[in-house]
């Protein structure tokens, strides 16, 4: 089937440190891959997509490269601000399909 | 623009008791979802619609109901509310399945 597997969580970082935050996904056909943010109280935005292999999608600092060799996609940024805490989720969604799956979520906290 | 609103926000309900949650979105997308997210456990699909008049089971479809009598609307109940029944439940909208998915703001549902 497919899935979605993001690192556990929560990670703390301190402002301005170096963010990754893992995602690898199983697919039975060729995904997109997706990454949404979560804020406090709020519900899921696009943060960032990619729909085929190495791709870059990037947004507000955010990167995040399809990996097909590696099933991963992985999101970065290089220096993050306490703004920057939310729940990250990655997701697929395969071509012709018509729903996403989500990984479990990463909570990200930045401290000043 | 509204994009998607959910109604209501908040409600506690006492085990047995039903309710409907609505949501509403004003973009014309055709496909319509309903998740709900639970501690470390993500989002998970409870029931999703592809047009008017159509709905379909996702993963975690027992003990609810959908309808979806105008696109404009997809309305979630909960026949006999339990306690495993307490979440956060979250509708999307899109214009065709998984890109642009946009999130009402949630309901959190308390059954005691």
């Amino acid at each position: 089937g497919n899935s979605v597997t993001q690192m556990e969580g929560p990670v703390t970082l301190s402002e301005e440190a170096f963010l990754t935050i893992n995602c690898t996904y199983t697919a039975t056909g060729y995904p997109s891959l997706f990454w949404y943010v979560q804020y406090p109280g709020e519900g899921l935005q696009l943060l960032l997509k990619a729909t085929k292999a190495d791709d870059k999608g990037s947004n507000k600092g955010f990167e995040a490269t399809y990996r097909k060799e590696t099933t991963s996609f992985h999101l970065e940024k290089g220096s993050v601000q306490v703004s920057d805490s939310a729940v990250y989720f990655c997701a697929l969604i395969i071509q012709g399909a018509q729903k996403l799956v989500f990984g479990q979520g990463t909570r990200l906290t930045i401290n000043p | 623009n509204a994009g998607v609103t959910q109604t209501p926000k908040f409600r506690v309900l006492k085990t047995g008791q039903s309710m409907t949650l609505l949501c509403a979105q004003d973009m014309n997308h055709e496909y319509m979802y309903w998740y709900r997210q639970d501690p470390g456990m993500g989002l998970r699909l409870i029931h999703y619609s592809v047009g008017e008049g159509t709905t379909a089971k996702g993963e975690v479809p027992d003990g609810y109901n959908v309808s979806r009598l105008k696109k404009q609307n997809f309305l979630l109940g909960l026949e006999s509310a339990a306690p495993s029944q307490t979440s956060v439940y979250f509708c999307a909208s899109s214009s065709f399945g998984g890109f642009g998915y946009t999130f009402g703001s949630g309901t959190r549902l308390t059954v005691v």
